[in-house]
Formats: structure tokens, C-alpha cells, sequence
């Protein structure tokens, strides 16, 4: 079946710090891939996107590159802030109109 | 567009008893899809509708769990005889049946305390 592994959290960074959380998937043919964010005390929320192979999907200074050779879709931000700190999901669809599969989540919290 | 709405925002409930939430979605959106989520990981999907029709149904959704969309707008999803392992936050999301991968959009979600 489908499957989403995360990096281990949490992450603590300083203000102004590089951000990568890693997310490989397994599936088979090809996936649309996501990431989510879920603020303290917030729903889930849509960050980004990414529909087929080498599509860059961006929102809000983050970035995550759907590579098919290494089935992975990591998220990448230059230059975090503190109101950054949050849970990042990464997740998967196989097809229109059907379930997503999510990883199990990376605490991020951003220090000024 | 207002947004996923769900209700109650939080249950609290002895074991055995019954619960009901209930999911109102985006307007238009034709698909409803329902999760789980425990402490410290992520959704896991439970259902999903497209319109009235459940069309998928994990097999986390045991006998005790049943959802419905009568009218294919509003959802709900009843708990029998809850048990301390149903606690967990349930997540609504919808979204709309377009050409392609869709974005499904999640309400705030009901976190259940069973005692």
C-alpha cells in the first residue's frame, strides 16, 4: 500500500535558518504529493503542491520538488521565521477524488 | 466560502456512550472525506462521499463507526458504544470534483475525550 515517511522531529531552528524536512513516499504509478501545515490550534492548511515528476510546488517562501527517481518531496524554506513554527505534513494521492495518505508529522519551532 | 465547519469542537464522553458529529462543508464541494488523528501522528483517512454515495470505507472504520450524507451536503459520523481508543481528533475535509488531483480543504476538527 501507500506509505509516507517523515523525518523525525522536532526540528528547532533559529530565526533566519535554512529549512529541509525530508518526506519520501512509496506508491505505485504517480502520486500527487502535498504538504500541510497545521498552526497551534489551526486546522490543517494546504502549503504546497506538486502533480507529477520535477514539478516545484511553492507557497509562502517554501519550496519541495516532486522527484520521482528517489520518491521524495522535501520541503525547503531559506529563511524560517518564528511564525513558521508549526506541524508539516507531507502526504500523498493516488488519484482524483481519493484518500490521502499523510506522514506522521514534523514539529518545527522557530527561536528569535 | 466560509470554510469546512465541524461540531462540536470537542466531546468529552464515558465510555459506552454514543456520539455524533457533525461536518458541514465548502458549498459545491461534491466530496467529503473523514479522518482520524491521534496525539503525535498523522490523519488517517476513515470514509469518503461523493455526494449521498460512500464510496470507500477504511478498514479502521469498525462496526461501531458509521457515517452518512443524506442530502449530499452536511455529514455525519456516529461512534456506538465508545470505547477509551476512540479518543482522538476526527477531521472533515471536502473538495470539489474537478479534472485532475484536487485540494481537499479540513475543517478545525472535534476532539473526543472517552473517560
Amino acid at each position: 500500500g501507500n506509505s509516507v515517511t517523515q523525518m523525525e522531529g522536532p526540528v528547532t531552528l533559529s530565526e533566519e535558518a535554512f529549512l529541509t524536512i525530508n518526506c519520501t513516499y512509496t506508491a505505485t504509478g504517480y502520486p500527487s504529493l502535498f504538504w500541510y501545515v497545521q498552526y497551534p490550534g489551526e486546522g490543517l492548511q494546504l502549503l504546497l503542491k506538486a502533480t507529477k515528476a520535477d514539478d516545484k510546488g511553492s507557497n509562502k517562501g517554501f519550496e519541495a520538488t516532486y522527484r520521482k527517481e528517489t520518491t521524495s518531496f522535501h520541503l525547503e524554506k531559506g529563511s524560517v521565521q518564528v511564525s513558521d513554527s508549526a506541524v508539516y505534513f507531507c502526504a500523498l494521492s493516488q488519484t482524483s477524488g481519493s484518500r490521502l495518505t499523510f506522514g506522521e508529522g514534523t514539529q518545527l519551532t522557530v527561536n528569535p | 466560502d466560509t470554510g469546512v465547519s465541524q461540531d462540536p469542537r470537542h466531546k468529552i464522553t464515558k465510555r459506552g456512550q454514543n456520539v455524533t458529529f457533525r461536518c458541514d462543508p465548502i458549498s459545491e464541494h461534491n466530496r467529503l472525506y473523514w479522518y482520524r488523528q491521534t496525539l503525535g501522528q498523522g490523519p488517517e483517512f476513515l470514509t469518503y462521499f461523493q455526494n449521498e454515495a460512500q464510496l470507500e470505507k477504511s478498514r479502521l472504520l469498525s462496526d461501531r463507526f458509521s457515517a452518512e450524507r443524506p442530502k449530499g451536503s452536511f455529514s455525519t459520523l456516529e461512534i456506538q458504544r465508545t470505547e477509551q481508543g476512540d479518543s482522538a481528533m476526527y477531521l472533515c475535509a471536502s473538495s470539489p470534483q474537478v479534472f485532475g488531483p484536487e485540494t481537499q480543504y479540513f475543517g478545525p476538527g472535534t476532539r473526543l475525550l472517552v473517560l
